[in-house]
């Protein structure tokens, strides 16, 4: 079936430029997760969203960094006025549940990731 | 996304022979733990996870162990094929069940097989 699909796969952006990074998660998921990857570095965890909760945005470094999901589906990651700090993968991820645990639906499932490099 | 990474320490193995690949996390109240593999250019694919409440799992040739009085989980891979060359990431829920499954990423191992 369909995996987590994100866009675009690459993405050049000038310094001080608004960027907005698109993630489709699996049909029927409920939970959603940003996530970014620096060049060397693990995962950092950005934003969640579960059904029609409240995200949580506690990962979010500044707020030129905005996420907004749609319908309970769609989700998109917007970074106002990039800097050259802001390269990195972007990586989305879904679930079956928000509940810790995979084998309570709680396995996350990522996406290629989208490939932002600030010049 | 790709991890080219200086600082990720590495462990060749040859083709045919077992991996252990340790991971130490710092949360006590974390209760759950997961393995991922990172190709390059790909997300991270799930591998196999583990709650608090046990101290191993085994899937097919992986097995998590978790030892949680000295907070240390460890991969073991059987038989090791060329496609498991990937760098691997260990992930643990820190929060509790009511601040959802966001997880934090150890820095990952890079695993190199030779034929």
């Amino acid at each position: 079936g369909a995996g987590v699909s994100q866009s675009p796969s690459n993405k050049v952006t000038e310094k001080g430029k608004d960027v907005e990074l698109r993630c489709d998660p699996i049909s029927g998921h409920t939970a959603l997760y940003w996530y970014r990857q620096s060049l060397g570095q693990g995962l950092e965890f950005l934003i969640y969203f579960q059904g029609n909760s409240a995200p949580d945005k506690s990962g979010l470094p500044s707020d030129r960094f905005s996420a907004e999901r749609t319908g309970g589906s769609v989700s998109t990651l917007t970074i106002q006025r990039t800097q050259q700090e802001d390269s990195a993968v972007y990586l989305c991820a879904s679930s079956r549940s928000g509940v810790a645990g995979g084998f309570m639906g709680g396995e996350q499932y990522f996406g290629p990731g989208t490939r932002l490099t600030v010049t | 996304g790709e991890n080219v990474g200086l600082h990720l320490p590495t462990l060749s193995v040859q083709e045919g022979d077992n991996s252990i690949i340790n991971c130490a996390y710092s949360n006590s109240a974390s209760d759950y733990f997961i393995w991922y593999k990172q190709e390059s250019g790909k997300g991270p694919q799930f591998i196999i996870d583990i709650r608090s409440n046990m101290d191993k799992r085994q899937g097919q040739r992986v097995t998590v162990l978790l030892n949680k009085t000295v907070k240390h989980l460890s991969l073991q891979i059987a038989a090791t094929q060329p496609g498991d060359s990937a760098v691997y990431f260990c992930a643990e829920n820190r929060g509790p069940k009511a601040a959802g499954n966001k997880l934090t990423f150890g820095g990952g191992t890079r695993v190199l097989v030779k034929p």
